[in-house]
């Protein structure tokens, strides 16, 4: 079945740090794939995208590369801010794009 | 901006008694969708619609049901609220051949 395996956090940086969150996944075929973000005490909303494999998806200096060899889709930015601290989430369209399967979700929390 | 809301935002409420949550969008859009997002932050799909008079079951078991009579609206309701209820329950919708789903801020649902 369609999985979505995220590293755990929560993960604590400092402003200006490098920002990794490693995304895994296990489906049939080649899936949409999904960063979305939830700000504490809000619903999610969709930080990027990608729909086939070697798509690079990039918004607010955060980036995810569509790797099929690996079946990753990790999250990277190159200087964190402080108001990047919140719940990052990886997600998977199913086959039948009937639904998104989603990771655990990780927190991010950043300092001044 | 996406155009979808959820009503009210925060709910506690006694075992036994009916509740409805509330979600409605303004963008048109024929799928919809309610997901519970449990303490551990972990989404799961409970319901989705597919346009009017459609409903579907999501992957995890839910003893809620939803309705879809107008496009714009898509209500879940508990009959019986019990403390296995508590939750954040989040709506979502997403537009024809649109896999981005848009998200509500959600309801903290809170029986006691």
């Amino acid at each position: 079945g369609n999985s979505v395996t995220q590293m755990e956090g929560p993960v604590t940086l400092s402003e200006e740090a490098f920002l990794t969150i490693n995304c895994t996944y296990t489906a049939t075929g080649y899936p949409s794939l999904f960063w979305y973000v939830q700000y504490p005490g809000e619903g999610l909303q969709l930080l990027l995208k990608a729909t086939k494999a070697d798509d690079k998806g990039s918004n607010k200096g955060f980036e995810a590369t569509y790797r099929k060899e690996t079946t990753s889709f990790h999250l990277e930015k190159g200087s964190v801010q402080v108001s990047d601290s919140a719940v990052y989430f990886c997600a998977l369209l199913n086959q039948a794009g009937t639904a998104l399967i989603f990771g655990k979700g990780t927190t991010l929390s950043v300092s001044s | 901006e996406a155009d979808i809301y959820q009503t009210p935002r925060y709910l506690v409420i006694g075992t036994g008694k009916k509740i409805t949550l509330e979600c409605s969008q303004t963008m048109g859009h024929d799928k919809m969708y309610w997901y519970q997002q449990d303490p551990g932050m972990e989404l799961h799909l409970i319901h989705y619609s597919y346009g009017v008079n459609s409903t579907e079951k999501g992957d995890l078991s839910s003893e809620s049901t939803v309705s879809r009579i107008r496009t714009e609206h898509f209500p879940l309701t508990l009959e019986s609220a019990r403390p296995s209820h508590t939750s954040q329950y989040l709506c979502a919708s997403s537009g024809q051949g649109n896999y981005e789903q848009y998200f509500g801020p959600g309801t903290r649902l809170t029986v006691t």
